[in-house]
């Protein structure tokens, strides 16, 4: 039993590149997440899935997009890497959205930096 | 301005003994507490959690204590092993019925030496 898989574990853009962070999850969990975390900000939240087929803005979304692809997949999409999202990115699930009794789930991390 | 803060970023303990992780709020609608442990490379583990009804929670060897006058909690760790030895992250929400108002604090990174 994986629980949440992310790819890749290490990336470095160039400014202007693209790409997509993978994330999947294998405990049926209804809610998924996207968590960055920077030296001296903590964890935030950039976009979060409640339930398939719906996604929301979360605390510091711009230059980031994503997608729920089914109940088992987020990605997150960075259209034109700048190096303010140099960061360590972590995807998380839940069962629901309650936090009660359905604490979130986290995956490894993605290491990534943008030059 | 944050909102939960851990003002100790390290604490070393001796195996055996008690670890003490301390964390402080400022906004008193938070009603629900969280602390999740985060070995390196890997993603945070939920370890316990406490709702603002009560001021004491306890999983084994791990006990949440809640001061609200204080806006204060901690976590205590009895006896403390090397395994233990972990970064310490305390969150905490004033709506426990959606994941996405977590607030974090910064951490603690706890050396647990034998």
């Amino acid at each position: 039993n994986a629980g949440v898989t992310q790819t890749p574990k290490f990336q470095v853009l160039k400014t202007g590149q693209s790409m997509t962070l993978q994330c999947a999850q294998d405990m049926n969990h209804n809610s998924m997440y996207w968590y960055r975390q920077d030296p001296g900000m903590g964890l935030r939240l950039i976009y979060y899935s409640a339930s398939e087929g719906t996604t929301d803005k979360g605390e510091v979304p711009n230059g980031y997009n994503v997608s729920r692809l089914n109940k088992r997949e987020f990605s997150l999409r960075l259209e034109s890497a700048a190096p303010s999202q140099t960061s360590v990115y972590f995807c998380a699930s839940s069962g629901t959205r309650h936090l009660y009794n359905s604490p979130l789930h986290f995956g490894n991390g993605t290491r990534l930096t943008v030059t | 301005d944050q909102q939960v803060k851990q003002n100790s970023p390290s604490l070393s303990v001796q195996e055996g003994r008690i670890s003490i992780l301390n964390c402080d709020y400022t906004n008193s609608m938070f009603d629900y507490f969280l602390w999740y442990k985060k070995y390196p490379a890997e993603g945070p583990t939920f370890l316990i959690s406490i709702s603002s009804i009560k001021d004491k929670n306890e999983d084994g060897r791990f006990t949440v204590f809640l001061n609200k006058s204080a806006k204060h909690l901690s976590l205590h760790i009895v006896p403390s092993q090397p395994g233990d030895s972990a970064v310490y992250f305390c969150a905490a929400t004033n709506n426990a019925g959606n994941n996405r108002k977590l607030i974090w604090g910064l951490g603690t990174s706890l050396a647990v030496n034998p």
